[in-house]
């Protein structure tokens, strides 16, 4: 079964730190995989996408990096800020299908 | 503003009533589609459109989903007769479809559904 597994659930940092939110996906045949940031009550927003023979991508503070052969991610997120609470949902696509599998999402929430 | 858009974004509706939720794709974006959203999950897939075309449904897609691109624009989704269980939010989403890729799916806001 294609599944999309993300943890932690639940993340509570300060502001100014540094967190890692991790991802692990069944998903066969795999084509690419997102990071993906959700504002409460509004769509997701696309942070990254990788392919098969990308081990890293960045977007500002945001670097997710993909190991392929564990069929894992990570998203690092450097110096938190407030507007950084969020849930991130990690998304994988399978090969020659449109529809997007999405894990349940880790919410992250920065306290000052 | 010219993203994807929802509308309405929120309804409320009685347990039995019909609903219908508009999408308005970013202009010139053959691909759209609908997920659906409960409180802490992440989004289901429902259907997608390439152009007019009604591609592919999900299993979740019961027969009181209906889902239509008439003019190969704005979508619409409807459900019939609807359910507690019907309560989530609908998300709806559209991309180039270029060939190759990968391509980037921009969603909208959401249509937030209670059933009561």
């Amino acid at each position: 079964k294609n599944q999309v597994e993300q943890s932690p659930q639940s993340l509570i940092i300060l502001e100014g730190k540094n967190c890692t939110l991790q991802c692990n996906y069944t998903v066969s045949p795999f084509s690419n995989l997102r990071w993906y940031k959700q504002d409460t009550g509004r769509g997701p927003v696309s942070l990254t996408i990788m392919t098969f023979s990308e081990n890293t991508k960045s977007n500002g503070r945001y670097t997710a990096t993909l190991d392929a052969d564990t069929k894992q991610s990570s998203l690092h997120i450097t110096a938190s800020q407030l507007s950084d609470s969020a849930s991130y949902i990690c998304v994988v696509t399978i090969q020659g299908a449109q529809k997007l599998v999405f894990g349940q999402g880790t919410r992250l929430t920065i306290n000052p | 503003d010219t993203g994807v858009s929802q509308n309405p974004r929120h309804k409320i509706t009685k347990r039995g009533q019909n609903v219908t939720f508009r999408c308005d794709p970013i202009s010139e974006h053959n691909r759209l589609y609908w997920y659906r959203q409960t409180l802490g999950q992440g989004p289901e897939f429902l259907t997608y459109f390439q152009n007019e075309a009604q591609l592919e449904k999900s299993r979740l897609l019961s027969d009181r989903f209906s889902a239509e691109r008439p003019k190969g624009s704005f979508s619409t989704l409807e459900i019939q007769r609807t359910e507690q269980g019907d309560s989530a939010m609908y998300l709806c989403a559209s991309s180039p479809g270029l060939a190759g890729g990968p391509y980037e799916q921009y969603f909208g806001p959401g249509t937030r559904l209670t059933v009561t």
